[in-house]
């Protein structure tokens, strides 16, 4: 089993939509959830940290974390054809036998349709 | 300021010949990670380096690959007798003491080895 199960996509929504982009993990270590927006040919971007449990919003992104569940999430509201990229979440527990790794989703593809 | 940047940006190799990738950090951020990533996958990491301590090796794929980083800056990883299965995008990612969850990536170096 991957630490990190994520939904390659590709998802594909109308612009202006609310779009919902998920990863589970199976490690009750992680602690830190990172969300990276990456367009093509360049290298990730970080959008979102969330530290533990609970709720983070930043403009159009909101991400969550359900530490129960082993459950994340990014909603970005109001989509817009910019924000067509692949999304990665990646995770961490530093300073645990984890060790010094993030580990990384495989990432979703998304495509915002003007 | 400069992010990170990474040389080149794409390398073309015949299999068994020796590669080396370039990595400049952002000034100040004292831990350097390597990945890769190949299509469909997520990124692998390979190697993290922080400050002068020894840096964590776990995740080089075998002993053909190595890294070093002089002076607490500039890193470089080896691929020594490149294989068609290290075809892959290999990105560096920086970070701070401080703030060290988050990572602020290259755009990558593209390595394809016919």
């Amino acid at each position: 089993q991957k630490e990190v199960e994520q939904d390659p996509g590709p998802l594909s929504v109308p612009e202006g939509a609310i779009v919902s982009l998920n990863c589970t993990y199976s490690n009750s270590a992680f602690q830190y959830f990172m969300w990276y927006r990456q367009y093509s040919r360049k290298g990730p971007e970080l959008l979102m940290y969330t530290y533990s449990s609970g709720n983070k919003e930043d403009g159009r992104f909101t991400a969550q974390v359900d530490k129960s569940s082993k459950y994340i999430s990014l909603f970005i509201r109001d989509s817009q054809p910019s924000d067509s990229a692949t999304y990665l979440c990646a995770m961490s527990a530093l300073g645990t036998d984890t060790g010094n790794q993030f580990y990384f989703g495989t990432g979703t593809s998304l495509t915002v349709i003007p | 300021g400069a992010g990170v940047s990474q040389s080149p940006s794409n390398k073309v190799t015949e299999k068994g010949k020796d590669v080396e990738l370039r990595c400049d950090p952002i000034s100040g951020h004292t831990a350097l990670y390597w990945y890769r990533q190949s299509l469909g996958q997520g990124l692998e990491f390979l190697i993290y380096f922080q400050g002068n301590s020894a840096p964590d090796k776990s995740g080089l794929p075998s002993d053909r690959f190595s890294a070093e980083r002089t002076g607490g800056s500039v890193s470089t990883l080896t691929i020594q007798r490149t294989q068609q299965e290290d075809s892959a995008v290999y990105l560096c990612a920086s970070s701070s003491r401080v703030f060290y969850n988050e990572q602020f990536f290259g755009p990558g170096t593209r390595l394809t080895v016919l």
